[in-house]
């Protein structure tokens, strides 16, 4: 069946230093692939999204893009800060299952200043 | 718009207990979820409507049942309630659950059960 699977955290990070959490999923057909956050406390936030092989989503200086050839979805930031301290998952949403939102086990970002 | 809404933000409940998770949004969507968020497992499918009087199982159905009175609501029940209910609730909707469609949230509910 359709998975996905993150990097494990904690990760832990200077400011203004570089992020990648990466993702790569396994899918039947072609999936949408979506980023969500969540702040301390807090619900799930859509972060940002791509529908198709080669999009490139991108949201607050958060970029991922759709690569079907290596089935990945890689989070990056050029320069975090600790604002952007949270839990970061990957989903992916296959066409075998309507509207079933496939999660990976999530990654802890923390930035410290 | 509020978005989608749950209550209680936090319950504790005794074994055996029984109580309604309360979900609603105001967008007129269609589709609606319940997940289930555990530490190193991100999120589980519960159940899922696809339409007023519709419902079907997700991925961990046991335990809970759901109903799809109006398309504003979707309550999610726990009839006997067990300590590996234990969790966090997250409610979910979008207009027709498409591929495409991004999903929304609610803030979510803590559960502790005794």
């Amino acid at each position: 069946g359709d998975s996905v699977t993150q990097m494990e955290g904690p990760v832990t990070l200077s400011e203004e230093a570089f992020l990648t959490i990466n993702c790569t999923y396994t899918a039947t057909g072609y999936p949408s692939l979506f980023w969500y956050v969540q702040y301390p406390g807090e619900g799930l936030q859509l972060l940002l999204k791509a529908t198709k092989a080669d999009d490139k989503g991108s949201n607050k200086g958060f970029e991922a893009t759709y690569r079907k050839e290596t089935t990945s979805f890689h989070l990056e930031k050029g320069s975090v800060q600790v604002s952007d301290s949270a839990v970061y998952f990957c989903a992916l949403l296959g066409s075998s299952n309507t509207g079933k939102l496939i999660f990976g086990q999530g990654t802890t970002l923390q930035v410290k200043p | 718009n509020a978005g989608v809404t749950q209550t209680p933000k936090f319950q504790v409940l005794k074994t055996g207990q029984s109580m309604t998770l309360q979900c609603a949004q105001d967008m007129n969507h269609e589709y609606m979820s319940w997940y289930r968020q555990d530490p190193g497992m991100g999120l589980r499918l519960i159940h899922y409507s696809v339409g007023a009087g519709i419902t079907d199982q997700g991925e961990v159905p046991n335990g809970y049942n759901v109903s799809r009175s109006t398309t504003e609501d979707f309550p999610l029940r726990l009839l006997s309630a067990a300590p590996s209910q234990t969790s966090v609730y997250f409610c979910a909707s979008s207009y027709s659950g498409g591929i495409r469609e991004t999903q929304y949230f609610g803030p979510g509910t803590r559960l502790l059960v005794l």
